[in-house]
């Protein structure tokens, strides 16, 4: 069985472009999670996605946005970039109704300059 | 907001040591997970614990669901090189949002 993927593994933006990040999860996972993975703030969840609906989101700006596909697939996006949002972007998926037990993708490494 | 405080920020072992670690929070979880990360990777689910004081195995790995639903803990036995990397508690509350641990950075002499 597949893993997780995500596209693209690595990204160079400027500061003020946007960004959309992609997700396919494990065949049959329905719930899909975004985490921005620093070296001074570790793992910090972004939103869960679970048929379609938004479940719930993390403290971050209205400039992160996602959404989730018919299919389970998600993307994610970011607008007006700024050199902070410099991390490692993991989207973990889930078999269980309630999201527990994720499995991760590689993570999507973006630079903003 | 909920936060989890990992011990140790950092590990350094001798291969064949045993290792503990562990995670606290001042709030009460439903779940218990302890993820490793490799270089590179996304984190890897090693041990999810569902009930208070449930005591779990993985190979040379065994997690506990402490008492209160307010602290869990990862040992690891006998280690080999290959346990090197980041291990990260996460928990849950319900409300389909995993809070992480800022992660226990383990290096392991050979």
């Amino acid at each position: 069985k597949a893993g997780v993927t995500q596209t693209p593994r690595y990204l160079i933006k400027t500061r003020g472009q946007q960004v959309t990040l992609s997700c396919s999860p494990i065949s049959g996972h329905r719930s899909v999670s975004w985490y921005q993975q620093t070296p001074g703030q570790g793992l910090q969840f972004l939103f869960e996605y679970f048929s379609e609906t938004q479940r719930n989101k993390g403290n971050f700006p209205g400039r992160f946005s996602g959404r989730q596909f018919s299919n389970s697939r998600s993307e994610m996006n970011v607008s007006t970039l700024e050199l902070g949002d410099s991390a490692l972007y993991l989207c973990a998926s889930s078999n269980l109704r309630d999201g527990y037990e994720q499995y991760f993708g590689p993570g999507t490494r973006l630079t903003v300059t | 907001g909920q936060q989890l405080n990992q011990s140790p920020q950092s590990m350094f072992i001798q291969e064949g040591e045993d290792v503990s670690m562990n995670c606290t929070s001042s709030s009460i979880f439903n779940t218990w997970l302890w993820y490793k990360q490799d270089p590179g990777e996304g984190p890897v689910l090693l041990i999810a614990l569902y009930k208070a004081g449930e005591l779990t195995s993985n190979g040379r790995l065994t997690a506990q669901f402490g008492i209160t639903r307010k602290d869990s803990f990862l040992n690891i036995s006998a280690s080999i090189p290959s346990d090197v990397g980041i291990y990260f508690c996460a928990g849950h509350t319900g409300g389909f949002k995993t809070i992480f641990g800022a992660g226990t950075r383990l290096f392991v002499k050979a």
